[in-house]
């Protein structure tokens, strides 16, 4: 199976900052790594799709990037409705798998 | 807008079969380039992918799940179903159904979710 860690596991950030979410792979997946958005008691939300890409209604302060081994997800500008856990997720072979999930939380 | 609902008991016993139905509505399960795909969270836990099921029947299980998985469709109902076996508390969690779109060079994410339904192993 493809490992996939993130760092950190949270992140204390104010509103207006800049977050920036590592993951990594433990092995080569290309582009093939998707972002999601997930709210306590609430299904995971598609943010970000072959590494780079911006689900539709996805507002554009949300960005990823990286390709092989190590992804970012980077939020530009953090809105209050941004605190949540983000998780990534390869999609090169199966069994697919998630990062163990990033906390932003407020600072 | 395609819409997912999971449905199904709530409560097992540890031992029996866990069965959950997600059906689709608002568009066909019978199309090329899904992947109609099921996903656990264990109680303050990540996200753990179960399988999945294409509309032609090929699957794709967890091998963590040990044989215990079964998917399957029924393109009539436009549904997809869950059952996994010899459930024991380790097996609590909330369970998505979801739609994962890919064609064969471009990956298009997990795209739709259902809402989740909780399952509870306990006697």
């Amino acid at each position: 199976d493809i490992q996939m860690t993130q760092s950190p596991s949270s992140v204390s950030a104010s509103v207006g900052d800049r977050v920036t979410i590592t993951c990594r792979a433990s092995q080569d997946i290309s582009g093939w790594l998707g972002w999601y958005q997930q709210k306590p008691g609430k299904a995971p939300k598609l943010l970000i799709y072959a590494a780079s890409s911006l689900e539709g209604g996805v507002p554009s302060r949300f960005s990823g990037s990286g390709s092989g081994t190590d992804f970012t997800l980077t939020i530009s500008s953090l809105q209050p409705e941004d605190f949540a856990t983000y998780y990534c997720q390869q999609a090169y072979s199966f069994p697919r798998t998630f990062g163990q999930g990033t906390k932003v939380e407020s600072k | 807008q395609v819409r997912l609902q999971e449905s199904g008991p709530g409560l097992v016993k540890p031992s029996e079969t866990l069965s959950l139905t997600c059906t689709v509505s608002a568009g066909s399960i019978n199309t090329n380039n899904y992947f109609w795909t099921w996903i656990r969270q264990p109680p303050g836990k990540g996200l753990e992918w179960i399988g999945n099921i294409y509309y032609s029947g090929s699957t794709q299980y967890n091998p963590s799940l040990r044989g215990r998985v079964t998917i399957s469709v029924d393109t009539s109902k436009n549904q997809f179903s869950l059952k996994l076996t010899s459930v024991t508390a380790a097996d609590t969690a909330v369970y998505y159904c979801a739609r994962e779109a890919r064609a064969y060079s471009a990956y298009y994410g997990m795209d739709v979710w259902g809402q989740g339904t909780t399952v509870t192993v306990s006697s």
